[in-house]
């Protein structure tokens, strides 16, 4: 079975630091891999995917399949980025997709 | 032009009572989920289902049911709610095949007294 691994519950940065949020994964074959973002009492929504190699927001992810990771990165945090933010898996050819347990974002000013 | 939305957004109930959250996706997609999302932010999927099949998180007590009435509803029942079923619920819904992406709905905070 899949996994999905963000090692730290909390990370707190100041304004303009970078920002480096890690997510491993576990999973045998190809799988697709998301960032999601919840902003404080709003919904879960889409930040990027692995397959679009886009950046949004600032945010970049890089898919290493050798380290298995896909961790989200920006190189100078906005006070508008706290939120929690979840790395989520996708196995091929599933509609089950794996969350991990999140991980909140605070940038203080 | 909400894409998936929820009734209620909030919910507080008696232990052992029986409730239902509703869930609405104008996005055309064939799967919608439940998620449950704990007091430490932790998610947990409990139901994904297609027209084609339902897929059960077998940790998730058979007290909860997905009902679709049609494909853009997922409907949460619960019967003989207990304290520890008080978090925010989460509806989404995705398009099977590329992509995957999910839309979610912006939650029902349940608490059980």
């Amino acid at each position: 079975a899949q996994r999905v691994t963000q090692p730290e519950k909390l990370l707190s940065v100041f304004k303009g630091a970078p920002v480096e949020l890690k997510c491993n994964y576990s999973y045998s074959g190809s799988p697709e891999l998301f960032w999601y973002v919840q902003y404080s009492r709003q919904r879960l929504q889409l930040l990027l995917r692995h397959i679009s190699r886009e950046s949004i927001k600032g945010f970049t992810a890089d898919l290493n399949k050798g380290e298995t990771s896909f961790h989200l990165k920006k190189p100078f945090a906005q006070e508008e980025d706290s939120a929690m933010y979840y790395c989520a898996l996708r196995p091929g050819g599933s509609y089950i997709p794996t969350f991990g347990r999140g991980t909140s974002l605070i940038v203080h000013p | 032009d909400t894409a998936v939305s929820q009734t209620p957004k909030y919910l507080v109930t008696q232990m052992g009572n029986d409730k239902s959250i509703k869930c609405e996706q104008n996005l055309g997609h064939d799967t919608m989920y439940w998620y449950k999302q704990d007091s430490k932010k932790f998610l947990k999927i409990m139901f994904s289902y297609n027209n084609k099949e339902l897929i059960i998180n077998e940790t998730v007590p058979n007290r909860f049911s997905p009902k679709s009435p049609d494909k853009a509803h997922l409907n949460l029942h619960i019967n003989s709610l207990e304290l520890g079923d008080s978090a925010v619920y989460f509806c989404a819904s995705s398009q099977g095949g590329a992509g995957g992406e999910q839309f979610f709905g912006p939650g029902t905070r349940l608490t059980v007294l």
